[in-house]
């Protein structure tokens, strides 16, 4: 049972560059979504899709963009990376918006 | 709005002691209610839900929590604690917003368990 599967586990980039971060989960699911976790401020949504072909703003989208091209992989882009966007980077998904959530191992993220 | 508050950043209890982990929520409606643990590297695991129905709740691993309407609390408890059950716990609300609904996280406590 893969579940939710991220893509790096860990990266390093300079200021300025770009970098893809690739979801892919196995259980059908048609909600996806990103999270990024800093500490003491738990789970902040950046990026969710509620389909194929469908993408639409969290709570700190800002700097990043996403795609939703096949069901089963959700992708997050950062365009010109800033040191602000070091953090934990979690994808997810569920069923429908109201059921538990499954979650990827991470992909650990600094920008220097 | 709706939100979470875990008051608790940091707890150390003794092995074999008693747990309990502090929820308070923030919503008009009969809220669905989640608790998440997170291990270190590793990403968010679900111990139990609630939705509706009986108030008390049992998970995985021992745990249990309580819906409490009157005091907007959703506590996680657990009688006695193994060292194994150190580790981030995350509660956590759906919140209708955008035309969709979406999960709403507490920052988290940081359980540590003493020998």
């Amino acid at each position: 049972n893969a579940g939710v599967t991220q893509t790096p586990k860990f990266r390093v980039l300079k200021t300025g560059q770009s970098m893809t971060l690739l979801c892919a989960q196995d259980m059908n699911h048609e909600y996806m979504y990103w999270y990024r976790q800093d500490p003491g401020m738990g789970l902040r949504l950046i990026h969710y899709s509620v389909g194929e072909g469908t993408t639409a703003k969290g709570e700190v989208p800002d700097g990043y963009n996403v795609s939703r091209l096949k069901k089963q992989n959700f992708l997050l882009g950062l365009e010109s990376a800033a040191p602000s966007q070091t953090s934990v980077y979690f994808c997810a998904s569920s069923s429908r918006g109201n059921q538990p959530q499954h979650f990827g191992d991470g992909t650990r993220l600094s920008i220097l | 709005a709706q939100s979470v508050t875990q008051p608790d950043i940091h707890i150390t209890v003794s092995e074999g002691a008693s747990l309990e982990l502090r929820c308070n929520y923030s919503y008009g409606a009969t809220p669905y209610l989640f608790w998440y643990v997170q291990s270190p590297g590793q990403g968010l695991q679900l111990l139990l839900k609630y939705f509706s129905g009986d108030t008390l709740v049992q998970g995985i691993k021992g745990f249990e929590a309580e819906f409490k309407r009157s005091q907007s609390s959703f506590n996680l408890r657990k009688p006695s604690v193994h060292w194994s059950d150190a580790a981030e716990y995350f509660c956590a609300v759906v919140r209708f917003s955008g035309g969709y609904n979406k999960l709403i996280f507490g920052a988290g406590t940081r359980l540590a368990v003493h020998p």
